[in-house]
């Protein structure tokens, strides 16, 4: 069972909006900043996407945006092109005492 | 451009110990912290432990703790993560992960670049 509980897929038609949510608690997404969110396709490596929650790194279209409000994170994708196939996990560091981030169980964005 | 490329795939019997590398490229190695995280089959991911820039401190997963060591080679530009006493649930996908900071126990926190993963399946 992950730490963080994001829906297991979310579809879409071409040009339109999708948002994936990722829910934690007052000991990670809800206590800090700190959530990232990253694309992966099976074989290659994730890519970053956002990170402090709405912050995007040089390179990632601008389609690609975060929010947070209490304990839920969101990444919003906007006018969903076919690339954008993949999966998506969001992490979000932590103050347990026995690890330092946690993370989502991850989101199949599939485009129909 | 940064690259972190991992080594091959590995096949243990469980008890083994295994050890997998993470050549880094592009940028300037000893600038950065370096951290691991692995995924199981149908799981999600999962935080093991990392390494800061001095290759002196690290700090680890309380899961993984006595069994995985995360070292670093400056010479060779490659990070490894040794984990022992395989067992059959250890069979994942291990990726490094750099953040943009020297000292991987502060922030940011969030990993801007990872390596292909790699691997390791434990069988009899």
């Amino acid at each position: 069972q992950s730490a963080l509980t994001q829906p297991a897929s979310v579809s879409g038609s071409p040009g339109q909006s999708i948002t994936i949510s990722c829910t934690g608690t007052s000991r990670d997404v809800g206590g800090y900043n700190y959530v990232s969110w990253y694309q992966h396709h099976p074989g290659k490596a994730p890519k970053l996407m956002i990170y402090e929650v709405t912050n995007r790194p040089s390179g990632v279209s601008s389609r690609f945006s975060g929010s947070k409000s209490a304990n839920t994170a969101s990444l919003t994708i906007s006018g969903l092109q076919a690339e954008d196939e993949g999966d998506y996990y969001c992490t979000s560091y932590t103050s347990s005492s026995t690890l330092d981030y946690v993370f989502g169980a991850g989101t199949k964005v599939t485009v129909l | 451009q940064v690259q972190l490329v991992q080594s091959g795939a590995e096949v243990k019997k469980p008890g083994a110990s295994v050890k997998v590398s993470c050549k880094a490229s592009g940028y300037t190695f000893t600038n950065y912290a370096m951290h691991w995280v692995r995924q199981a089959p149908g799981q999600s991911l999962e935080w093991m432990g990392c390494i800061n820039n001095d290759n002196v401190n690290t700090r680890y997963s309380q899961k993984f703790q006595g069994r995985v060591t995360i070292t670093r080679d400056i010479s060779a530009s490659t990070v490894y993560m040794g984990l022992s006493s395989l067992r059959y649930e250890d069979t994942a996908v291990y990726f490094c992960a750099r953040v943009p900071s020297k000292v991987a126990t502060f922030p940011p926190y969030y990993f801007d670049y990872w390596g292909q993963g790699t691997l390791v399946t434990v069988s009899s």
